[in-house]
């Protein structure tokens, strides 16, 4: 079966520091990846997608990547703030949408 | 656009009791989608419809009755609910069924007695 992992349940850093979240997924690629937030008591986000043929996409201060060799994807938030703090989910698509288990980040001041 | 609307925000049912989730969404949206999220487990699809009259299975179908009579709506039916049953459900709607974002609920806390 196709799966989606996302290796870190939490992850902590402090205020401007850049936070790297990781997804892996198996068997073949899919056709692309999306990212969402979650935040407590409220239904996911969408954040960005990127295609199997984009290497990466960028919006304001997050940056995604997408590695096809490895299969995996890295998720970037540069400059990070304490109103970043969330659960972020990564979700993959062939012919269904599948998320993984979700990273929670807290950003410390 | 009141985007995607599910009722009820709670609910507490005893084992073998049945009960409809209600998902509704205002966008003209193809694609829906019904997903439980458990502790640990993440987001798991129990079912979606590409479009009215059309419906299939996810990761986690048993249990668990889907119709699509309209685009706007996608009503869950638990048909006799069990303690396994206790979770969160989120109804996802997006433009269609391939590369667009969804777009979630505020979802429904389910606790089964």
């Amino acid at each position: 079966s196709q799966k989606i992992e996302q290796n870190s349940e939490a992850l902590n850093i402090q205020e401007g520091k850049t936070a790297t979240l990781t997804c892996n997924y198996t068997n073949y690629s899919p056709a692309y990846l999306q990212w969402y937030r979650q935040d407590p008591g409220r239904g996911p986000v969408f954040l960005l997608l990127i295609r199997e043929n984009e290497k990466e996409k960028r919006k304001e201060r997050l940056k995604v990547t997408f590695d096809t060799t490895l299969k995996q994807s890295l998720f970037h938030i540069t400059a990070s703030q304490p109103a970043d703090s969330a659960t972020y989910l990564c979700a993959r698509y062939t012919d269904k949408l599948i998320f993984g288990t979700g990273t929670r980040l807290q950003v410390f001041p | 656009n009141a985007g995607v609307t599910q009722t009820p925000k709670f609910q507490v049912l005893k084992t073998g009791q049945s009960m409809t989730l209600q998902c509704a969404q205002d966008m003209n949206h193809e694609y829906m989608s019904w997903y439980r999220q458990d502790p640990g487990m993440g987001l798991r699809l129990i079912h979606y419809s590409v479009g009215a009259g059309i419906t299939d299975q996810g990761e986690v179908p048993n249990g668990y009755n889907v119709s699509r009579s309209t685009t706007e709506d996608f009503p869950l039916r638990l048909l006799s609910a069990a303690p396994s049953q206790t979770s969160v459900y989120f109804c996802a709607s997006s433009l269609d069924y391939s590369y667009n974002e969804q777009f979630f609920g505020p979802g429904t806390r389910l606790t089964v007695l």
